[in-house]
C-alpha cells in the first residue's frame, strides 16, 4: 500500500528566507503533485512532475522529482507573506489499467512572518 | 471555463440524520473523486468514478456513506445516519479523460459538514 509522508508537518519563516518541503513515498510511481491549500478554500493544482529528475518551477516555487530515491522537494526561495498555505504532495499509485489513484500526503503548513 | 461546482456549500446536521452533497465537474472530465478532510489532514479519497462506473470505493464506509453517478455527469454523496466523526470538509474532484492521462485533479470548493 502506497504511502506518502510529508516533513515538516509545520515550518515557520522569515520572510526572505529559504526552505524546503519533502514528500517521502514507499512504492514506485511516476508521477507526483503538488497542491496549494488556503484556509477555509479547496485545493489548487501547482506542479504535476512526470518523470525521473524533473524540475518545474513557478516564481518562488520550485519543485523536483527523484523517482529513485522516491522523494519529491518543494522549494521556497526569498519566501514572502503571500506564500502562507499548507501544501500537499499526492503521489498516482501507477496505472492500472482504469485510472489513477492518488494519495496524498497529511500537508505542510507554513507560515511565513513578516 | 467554468470549474467544479459543489452545493451546498455548507450543512450543520444532527447525529443520525441524513444528509447528500451534489457535484458537477468539468464539462467533458471522465473521471470524478469525492475526498473527505478531516480538519489538519490531507484529503482522503471515499469514490473514484470512471464514467459512470465505480473505480475504487475502498475507502467508503458502505453502511453509512453512498454515492452515484448518474449518466456519467453530476454525482451525489449521501450520508445516512450520520456520526459526528463524519464532521469535515467533503471535496469533489474531476481529471481529464483516460486517454489523456495528465492525472492533474481539478477541486470544487469543498461541503463543510459539521454533525452535531
Amino acid at each position: 500500500e502506497l504511502k506518502v509522508e510529508q516533513n515538516p508537518l509545520f515550518l515557520s519563516m522569515q520572510e526572505g528566507k529559504n526552505y524546503t518541503i519533502y514528500c517521502n513515498y514507499s512504492t514506485t510511481s511516476d508521477r507526483l503533485y503538488w497542491y496549494r491549500q488556503d484556509p477555509g478554500k479547496s485545493l489548487e493544482s501547482l506542479f504535476v512532475l512526470l518523470s525521473n529528475g524533473a524540475v518545474k518551477q513557478e516564481g518562488r516555487l520550485m519543485a523536483s522529482l527523484d523517482t529513485k530515491a522516491r522523494l519529491s522537494t518543494l522549494h521556497i526561495t526569498a519566501a514572502v507573506h503571500d506564500l502562507s498555505a499548507t501544501y500537499f504532495c499526492a503521489v498516482d499509485e501507477g496505472w492500472k489499467g482504469r485510472d489513477d489513484k492518488i494519495i496524498f500526503g497529511k500537508g505542510t503548513r507554513l507560515h511565513i512572518l513578516p | 471555463e467554468a470549474g467544479v461546482a459543489q452545493s451546498p456549500r455548507y450543512k450543520i446536521i444532527e447525529k443520525r440524520q441524513s444528509v447528500a452533497f451534489w457535484c458537477n465537474p468539468i464539462s467533458g472530465h471522465a473521471t470524478l473523486y469525492w475526498y473527505q478532510q478531516i480538519l489538519g489532514q490531507g484529503p482522503k479519497l471515499l469514490i473514484q468514478f470512471q464514467n459512470n462506473g465505480v473505480v475504487d470505493d475502498s475507502q467508503l464506509p458502505k453502511d453509512r456513506f453512498s454515492a452515484e453517478r448518474l449518466k456519467g455527469v453530476d454525482s451525489t454523496l449521501k450520508i445516512q445516519p450520520a456520526k459526528l466523526e463524519d464532521s469535515a470538509v467533503y471535496l469533489c474532484a474531476s481529471s481529464p479523460p483516460v486517454g489523456g492521462r495528465g492525472g492533474t485533479q481539478y477541486f470544487g470548493p469543498g461541503t463543510r459538514l459539521l454533525v452535531l
